[in-house]
C-alpha cells in the first residue's frame, strides 16, 4: 500500500465555481502527479511536481492549478470549471530508486476522484 | 510527442491466451510499462519493460522490442477476474508517463 488518498472521492459542481482536489500521501515521496481519465483518451498528465514548491505542467494544463507546500499534500484547483473538466482525476506518486522495494520507479495511483460539472 | 496505439477492445474465454499489442512512436525513450486498471478503481502495476526481451511474472508476460517501438502483454490461462482495461505507457528521459487510450478485455467463460 503506497498510502496515497484522494479527496473529495465524488463531487458535482457547476459551471463557473472554484474546485480544489486534494492528494496525500504518507510516506514522503517526492514525485506526485495529476492525470485526468477520459473514454478514449486514457490518462494525460495535468500538472506534476517533484518537490514542494516546484511543480510544471504536464500534457493538458490549460485551465488547471496546482500547489505543493507540505511534502504530502498536492492540490489540484480548477479556478473556473467547465463542463469540458467532467472527469476521472487521479493523482500518482513515484520515488527514485532506493526508497522503495521496486527498482522500477513506477508510479502508483490513488483511488481516483470523479469530478462532475453541470 | 507521442504516439501510442492499442487496440480498443478484445473478448477471450476462460481458460485462453491473449495477447495485447501496443506500437509507440516516442522521443527519449526510457521504459515502458504495463498497468492493470478494473472498472471503476484506479490503475495497478503490471510489468516494465526497458530492454528488449520478454518478462514474465506468473500468468502475464510482457514483451519489448525497442527498434520497433513495440510491446505486446501476454495474459495466460485467463480468469474472469481478469476482464479489465489494460493501459500501455511509455516513460520518456525525462521520467513522465504517456499513456496509451487502454484495452479493454472481456473474459468469457
Amino acid at each position: 500500500d503506497a498510502g496515497i488518498t484522494q479527496s473529495p472521492r465524488h463531487k458535482v459542481t457547476e459551471t463557473g465555481t472554484p474546485v480544489t482536489l486534494r492528494c496525500h500521501q504518507t510516506e514522503n515521496h517526492r514525485y506526485m502527479y495529476w492525470y485526468r481519465q477520459d473514454p478514449g483518451h486514457g490518462l494525460r498528465l495535468i500538472h506534476y511536481s517533484y518537490g514542494v514548491k516546484d511543480t510544471d505542467k504536464g500534457e493538458v494544463s490549460d485551465g488547471y492549478s496546482v500547489s505543493r507546500s507540505k511534502t504530502e499534500d498536492f492540490l489540484l484547483t480548477l479556478e473556473s470549471a467547465t463542463s469540458s473538466q467532467t472527469s476521472v482525476y487521479f493523482c500518482a506518486i513515484s520515488w527514485t530508486s532506493g526508497s522503495h522495494q521496486s527498482s522500477y520507479n513506477e508510479q502508483f495511483f490513488g483511488p481516483g476522484t470523479r469530478l462532475t460539472v453541470l | 510527442g507521442q504516439n501510442i496505439d492499442q487496440p480498443t477492445e478484445m473478448t477471450a474465454t476462460e481458460g485462453a491466451i491473449v495477447q495485447i499489442n501496443c506500437t509507440y512512436q516516442t522521443s527519449g525513450f526510457n521504459g515502458l510499462f504495463w498497468y492493470q486498471q478494473h472498472a471503476g478503481e484506479a490503475p495497478t502495476f503490471l510489468s516494465y519493460n526497458v530492454l528488449d526481451g520478454l518478462e514474465e511474472k506468473g500468468r502475464f508476460s510482457s514483451f519489448l522490442s525497442r527498434s520497433k517501438g513495440y510491446s505486446y502483454l501476454l495474459l495466460k490461462e485467463l480468469q474472469m477476474k481478469d476482464s479489465a482495461s489494460y493501459l500501455c505507457a511509455v516513460r520518456r528521459n525525462d521520467y513522465k508517463l504517456s499513456f496509451g487510450a487502454g484495452t479493454t478485455v472481456t473474459v468469457r467463460a
